[in-house]
């Protein structure tokens, strides 16, 4: 079965702190993978994706993202974590030529930033 | 541009009584997602309409669990008998289309809890 794992469960930073957050995906075929974030009290939001092209991808507010083929992951960076980052971060992937194109989601990883 | 809206926010309903949720999607899209949200893990797809027929509902229990789109627009999600197990947030989506290019853009959810 298709599966995404996201190793941390609650990560917590002090502002300025560099973040990556894991992510990996089982099976080896073609994937288009993203990253959602959800704020405290707010609905899922799209960080970045990636379909195709360069495995370096930048999102919104500084996130980048790494696609490593060889690895089946798809981590989550940023040089500098600020306070307004404090949200639930969900890794999800979908498997290209399904046909209903559904999102598999990984369990999210909590980030609290420390003023 | 208007988002996906839900409705209710919040539910309590006990143990075998019925519930159903609501989705307006943004205008536009033709594809429609429920997604299935329990505490400490990441959405789970439920069912998939494209316009008003459904793509994938293999993850629905659809013994207790049904959802209908019926003018292609808006969208009921129902659950008769509900049980303790389906306490969780609801989630929906929309997007363009169903291709996989098209960004899904998730409403604030319905947070149910069965007692």
């Amino acid at each position: 079965a298709q599966s995404v794992s996201q190793h941390n469960h609650h990560v917590i930073l002090s502002e300025a702190a560099s973040l990556e957050l894991g992510c990996n995906y089982s099976y080896g075929g073609t994937v288009n993978l993203f990253w959602y974030v959800q704020y405290p009290g707010q609905h899922l939001q799209l960080l970045l994706k990636y379909f195709s092209g360069d495995p370096l991808v930048k999102g919104i507010k500084g996130f980048e993202a790494e696609f490593i083929k060889s690895k089946f992951s798809f981590n989550l960076r940023k040089p500098s974590v600020q306070w307004s980052d404090t949200a639930e971060y969900f890794c999800a992937v979908r498997y290209s030529g399904a046909g209903s194109y559904q999102l598999t989601f990984g369990k999210g990883t909590k980030l609290s930033v420390i003023p | 541009e208007a988002g996906v809206a839900q409705s209710p926010r919040y539910k309590i309903i006990e143990k075998r009584q019925s519930v159903a949720f609501w989705c307006n999607p943004i205008s536009g899209h033709a594809t429609l997602y429920w997604y299935q949200q329990i505490l400490g893990q990441g959405p789970k797809l439920l069912i998939q309409f494209q316009n008003n027929g459904v793509v994938d509902d293999s993850q629905l229990p659809k013994d207790r669990f049904s959802a209908e789109r019926l003018k292609g627009v808006d969208s009921t999600l129902k659950i008769q008998p509900a049980k303790l197990e389906d306490s969780a947030v609801y989630l929906c989506a929309s997007s363009k289309s169903g291709t996989e290019y098209n960004e899904q853009f998730f409403g604030p959810g319905t947070r149910l809890t069965v007692l």
